[in-house]
């Protein structure tokens, strides 16, 4: 099984609100990824855990909070988010996590959540 | 720091044609390169990947792509193109971690339009 999924699938929020985006994974993964990708943009990387710890926060503002409960399971809490946070919120996974090695590890993709903020 | 550039936003193919895209990377450091795919509304699957262990490399859905050292290149090409190769392809690149994790550095992407 190499799925990752996403829930849900759609959110529209407003800027007041306080909502979370959940992403899974069942393949031992022990890296796990947050991207945002706009329209006709590609994908850029907004957090990695790995082996269910902050490794990398690509200068993300506060209002998006992730956390890693167990190593199957990656939320992305959101709050006071601004329009311009609407995006296509994509959750990645690959093997191996560990600092200095070769990293050719293929990350695999959800589907991602298109979130809308009103 | 490492880069990739894909050259052309759009490219317009038909039905049975070759499809050539075109990416060029910047690497101070041996790279890994990676071609995934996005089709409408979905996340990337992976098309192939670059480690090193063979220039040509063969991945799914027909395609190829070959790594040039000498110039910089990992231009992926399918023979024949089908009516749903129509996407979004994206060439990334990464290198030995720093930090944990598989850091990629994607490209701009390359959108593919197929014609009957």
């Amino acid at each position: 099984d190499t799925e990752v999924t996403q829930t849900p699938k759609h959110l529209v929020m407003g800027m007041t609100n306080k909502k979370s985006l959940k992403c899974e994974q069942h393949m031992g993964h022990r890296a796990m990824y947050w991207y945002k990708q706009k329209a006709k943009k590609p994908p850029e990387l907004m957090f990695v855990y790995s082996y269910e710890k902050l490794s990398i926060n690509e200068s993300v503002p506060s209002r998006f909070s992730p956390e890693c409960p167990n190593s199957s399971l990656l939320n992305l809490h959101l709050h006071a988010l601004q329009p311009e946070d609407s995006a296509l919120y994509l959750c990645a996974s690959s093997q191996e996590g560990a600092a200095g090695g070769l990293s050719t590890d293929t990350q695999y993709f959800g589907p991602g959540t298109r979130l809308t903020v009103l | 720091a490492q880069s990739v550039t894909q050259l052309g936003s759009h490219v317009s193919v038909s039905e049975g044609a070759l499809v050539l895209l075109r990416c060029n990377y910047s690497s101070s450091v041996p790279p890994y390169l990676f071609w995934y795919v996005q089709y409408p509304n979905q996340g990337l699957q992976l098309l192939l990947k670059y480690t090193s262990a063979a220039t040509l490399v063969k991945g799914i859905n027909g395609f190829e792509a070959e790594f040039k050292k000498s110039e910089t290149s990992f231009h992926l090409t399918k023979p024949s193109a089908h009516m749903s190769d129509a996407a979004e392809y994206f060439c990334a690149v990464s290198g030995r971690r720093r930090t944990a994790g598989n850091k990629l550095t994607f490209g701009g992407g390359t959108r593919v339009l197929v014609k009957p």
